[in-house]
């Protein structure tokens, strides 16, 4: 059963700064990734994807990449801003198999 | 229209009532899901609707019951709910089950039982 690990769990970090949240999967057979971010108490949005052919996607100040090889995910967010203050949770999900990771709450520091 | 509706977006009940939590898009996508979350933890999956058929249920109890009336539409029933059932309950939506396609949430429907 794929396990999906998210570190770090939170953190905080000061406005401006450059940083980086992971994924890790037990399984390495990952289908397709997806990431989003949660604020409390809401749904989730979606914000990037990444296909099983696909390696690397970006958006705007993000940018997200999954190496299969290695189980591993990563989702950098450039010039953090307090906006993107949320929890961010990955999904490797295949036909019918979905795995949410363990979130990351990031705080940023105004 | 890339939304997803749930309504009600709060309720409260108590053990013996029945209610029904109601989700909606109109995207046109033709795999729709419930999901179940608690304060600070992932969502888990309850059930998986594909072309208005249950597709995965998650060993979810007897009391929560889904339907799936049409392609647009998808219902939680409940009943005889315990108080460890509340929850944040989300809706999300998918073009199909196959294939690499965005998965779009609702902004759920806050649970309360008493």
């Amino acid at each position: 059963k794929q396990e999906v690990t998210q570190i770090p769990a939170a953190l905080s970090v000061p406005e401006g700064e450059n940083l980086v949240l992971n994924c890790s999967f037990t399984d390495s057979a990952i289908y397709n990734l997806q990431w989003f971010r949660q604020d409390p108490g809401k749904g989730l949005t979606s914000l990037l994807l990444i296909q099983s052919s696909q390696r690397e996607q970006t958006s705007g100040r993000l940018n997200a990449s999954l190496d299969k090889s290695s189980g591993r995910s990563t989702l950098y967010i450039a010039a953090s801003q307090p906006g993107d203050s949320a929890t961010y949770l990955c999904e490797d999900f295949g036909n019918e198999k979905l795995t949410f990771g363990t979130g990351t709450r990031l705080t940023i520091i105004p | 229209d890339t939304e997803v509706t749930q309504t009600p977006k709060h309720l409260v009940m108590g053990m013996t009532n029945k209610k029904s939590l109601k989700c909606e898009q109109h995207m046109g996508h033709r795999a729709m899901y419930w999901y179940k979350q608690k304060a600070k933890k992932p969502p888990e999956l309850m059930f998986v609707y594909s072309y208005e058929k249950l597709s995965i249920n998650e060993s979810v109890p007897s009391r929560f019951s889904p339907e799936c009336p049409n392609s647009s539409l998808l219902n939680l029933h409940l009943h005889a709910l315990q108080p460890e059932d509340s929850a944040l309950y989300l809706c999300a939506s998918r073009s199909g089950l196959a294939g690499g396609n965005e998965q779009f949430f609702g902004p759920g429907t806050r649970l309360t039982v008493l």
